[in-house]
């Protein structure tokens, strides 16, 4: 498979727990960018990273969200402390470097904060 | 701030005849423009883009039109078929990575 690959698929956590998404972006890919859809929204963009850097972070919660793209291994987004207004899904895109505007999402992971 | 704004929640069409999709933007800044097909619990898959130097773009039976002085796209399904049936949302960005989304227009293809 050389999509974009999010682990898990789907998340159920308790108020207060931690939650935490990973991708795998696209092979050839070093530029990931994750997004968040509400219900009966479109997606709103969160943070974009290169490998160990974090390049915008302007749509990301102040608090309690994260995110990381290591040298090794997958992207993860952090989210601490989870509350019910967290649920969503939570999906990841890449890009090659020639050309950022083009992104390729992966399946998405959903949120449910009980 | 909804920059991309889809107006039609949803949209049916039957079988083999034309599906339009419209999509309105406000940020004058905004110059490539993209559309995504989305099914249910699966992620955006990108379908065609244009630049804002061009006023359509064309792949297979998916067209975009651009309308800069309008701010204003669409995208044209001809002939539309039953595995057209999804979730449509386009995007824009101003020439950088963020992209910004409309709340998407569903289409139902009919036998």
């Amino acid at each position: 498979n050389a999509g974009v690959m999010q682990n898990p698929r789907h998340l159920v956590r308790r108020r207060g727990q931690e939650a935490r998404l990973r991708c795998s972006p696209m092979k050839g890919h070093s530029h990931v960018y994750w997004y968040r859809q509400l219900p009966e929204e479109g997606l709103k963009f969160m943070v974009y990273l290169q490998k160990e850097n974090i390049i915008d972070e302007s749509g990301m919660p102040k608090e309690r969200f994260s995110a990381e793209f290591p040298k090794e291994g997958p992207s993860i987004l952090r989210i601490q402390q989870v509350v019910r207004g967290d649920s969503a899904a939570y999906f990841c895109a890449s890009s090659p470097v020639e050309n950022q505007e083009t992104q390729y999402f992966g399946p998405g992971t959903r949120l449910l904060v009980l | 701030d909804q920059q991309v704004k889809q107006n039609s929640p949803s949209l049916s069409v039957q079988e083999g005849r034309i599906s339009i999709l419209n999509c309105d933007y406000t940020n004058s800044m905004f110059d490539y423009f993209l559309w995504y097909k989305k099914y249910p619990a699966e992620g955006p898959t990108f379908l065609i883009s244009i630049s804002s130097i061009k006023d359509k773009n064309e792949d297979g039976r998916f067209t975009v039109f651009l309308n800069k002085s309008a701010k204003h796209l669409s995208l044209h399904i001809v002939p539309s078929q039953p595995g057209d049936s999804a979730v449509y949302f386009c995007a824009a960005s101003a020439n950088d990575y963020k992209l910004s989304f409309g709340a998407g227009t569903t289409v139902t293809v009919r036998a």
